[in-house]
């Protein structure tokens, strides 16, 4: 079956740096993506990882080892408009994408 | 200029009713997707058209209906609506890149449909 795992929430401190973790599994394996979701937003694209390392983009990067099936997103210079939820995205084939649950993040002044 | 497009973004209905919902993609991708996402945000797939043909389609009560006229369109009908169909529904597209990869989806604003 497929699966992913990411904790349900989070919080963090304006200025601070939060890491996301996510676990998955699947039969298949094509590359790993973040999505951000405002309340009463759609999801948009952060990032996508298809080989190990860590990709960064401005504040924000993505690590992906498909070897402990396990990635993360990390935020620095936390912004209160980064309050969202963030969801990692198994793709599982050329075109197929299983999203897992979510984790809202929040932060405080 | 909007990438992906929704048609209704609210939807208030009764119970028994059958609703459509309209997308529209001017991005010229290839695959257009539907999604569910209930009231805890987890989101789903549902179906999955590329170049027009059904190539995803989830455990989905066969009420639902997609329905993809051409590349930049795909619709959602829903017969016999149910309380447990309310949700947000979204649809999606992507485009195949270099060795078939397929990395980022566009998504629409989203469906609210309320089914009392």
């Amino acid at each position: 079956g497929q699966s992913l795992e990411q904790p349900s929430e989070v919080t963090a401190v304006e200025g601070a740096i939060v890491q996301i973790n996510c676990t998955y599994q699947t039969s298949g394996f094509y590359g790993l993506s973040w999505y951000q979701q405002h309340d009463g937003g759609a999801p948009t694209f952060l990032s996508y990882n298809a080989l190990d390392g860590l990709e960064e983009t401005g504040r924000f990067s993505s690590f992906l080892s498909r070897s402990d099936s396990y990635g993360y997103l990390l935020l620095q210079e936390l912004q209160m408009k980064d309050s969202a939820s963030y969801f990692c995205a198994v793709h599982s084939s050329a075109s197929k994408i299983i999203f897992g649950s979510g984790t809202r993040l929040s932060i405080r002044p | 200029d909007t990438a992906v497009s929704q048609t209704p973004k609210y939807l208030v209905t009764q119970m028994g009713n059958d609703k459509s919902i309209k997308c529209e993609q001017n991005l010229g991708h290839d695959t257009m997707y539907w999604y569910k996402q209930d009231s805890k945000k987890f989101l789903k797939i549902m179906f999955s058209y590329n170049n027009k043909e059904l190539i995803i389609n989830e455990t989905v009560p066969n009420r639902f209906s997609p329905k993809s006229p051409d590349k930049a369109h795909l619709n959602l009908h829903i017969n016999s609506l149910e309380l447990g169909d309310s949700a947000v529904y979204f649809c999606a597209s992507s485009q195949e890149l270099a060795g078939g990869r397929r990395e980022t989806q566009y998504f629409g604003p989203g469906t609210r449909l309320l089914v009392l």
